[in-house]
């Protein structure tokens, strides 16, 4: 089955510096690559979605990149600030007949002031 | 947007008691719901799809006579755990999926403390 690896698990950035996140699967038939962030007891939201036909998605100072060929995808946040503080999963859907999402590890992103 | 409830948000029980928590989606249809188990730290780990209508499909290691799944409408999902031990204890959470273009949106969560 679909396997996702998550990287780093924590990361510490300084306010209005960059962050990076990446995750790779395992699955080439995998098409939809979900991101999720979530604050401490709530529920996780959906920040950014990228589909296998698209190589990049923007929407303001988050983006998502995909590399079908090396099956990896990463998140950027730009101008991070400290709401941004919380946890992030990528996912990703193993096919299009089977809506379950595999989610990744997590990582703690954590803003320094 | 799509707005998933559950109930309760949290529930302290003995162990041996049943604990039925509910999955609504509130303002749109969802023939696949789904159930995680989250623990402290730690990633959503998908339990069971949940489709109206039909049988839960369970994960492996997840005992389907344990977690009792049902999706009787379009817009509600159960999950029961039946004779819940501590190990049981865990934050609880759905999901509900948008047919078209099959975003997921989660509930809040229930949080389960089995004494």
């Amino acid at each position: 089955g679909e396997n996702v690896e998550q990287h780093p698990s924590t990361l510490s950035v300084q306010e209005g510096d960059s962050a990076v996140i990446k995750c790779t699967y395992s699955d080439s038939a995998s098409n939809y690559f979900p991101w999720y962030k979530q604050e401490l007891g709530k529920r996780p939201q959906l920040i950014i979605d990228i589909r296998s036909n698209v190589g990049e998605k923007k929407d303001q100072r988050i983006a998502v990149t995909l590399n079908k060929t090396a099956k990896h995808f990463s998140l950027h946040i730009t101008e991070t600030q400290p709401e941004d503080s919380a946890v992030y999963f990528c996912a990703a859907r193993p096919n299009s007949s089977a809506s379950k999402i595999i989610f990744g590890s997590g990582t703690r992103l954590s803003i320094r002031p | 947007g799509a707005v998933v409830s559950q109930h309760p948000s949290w529930v302290i029980c003995k162990s041996g008691t049943s604990v039925k928590i509910e999955c609504r989606s509130l303002d749109f249809q969802a023939t696949t719901m789904f159930w995680y188990r989250q623990f402290p730290k730690q990633s959503l780990m998908l339990m069971a799809t949940s489709n109206e209508g039909s049988k839960a499909t369970y994960e492996q290691g997840v005992e389907k006579d344990k977690f009792l799944i049902n999706h009787a409408s379009l817009t509600l999902s159960t999950l029961t755990v039946t004779s819940a031990h501590p190990e049981d204890s865990s934050f609880y959470i759905c999901s509900a999926r948008v047919d078209k273009p099959g975003t997921q949106y989660f509930g809040p969560g229930t949080r389960l403390l089995v004494l």
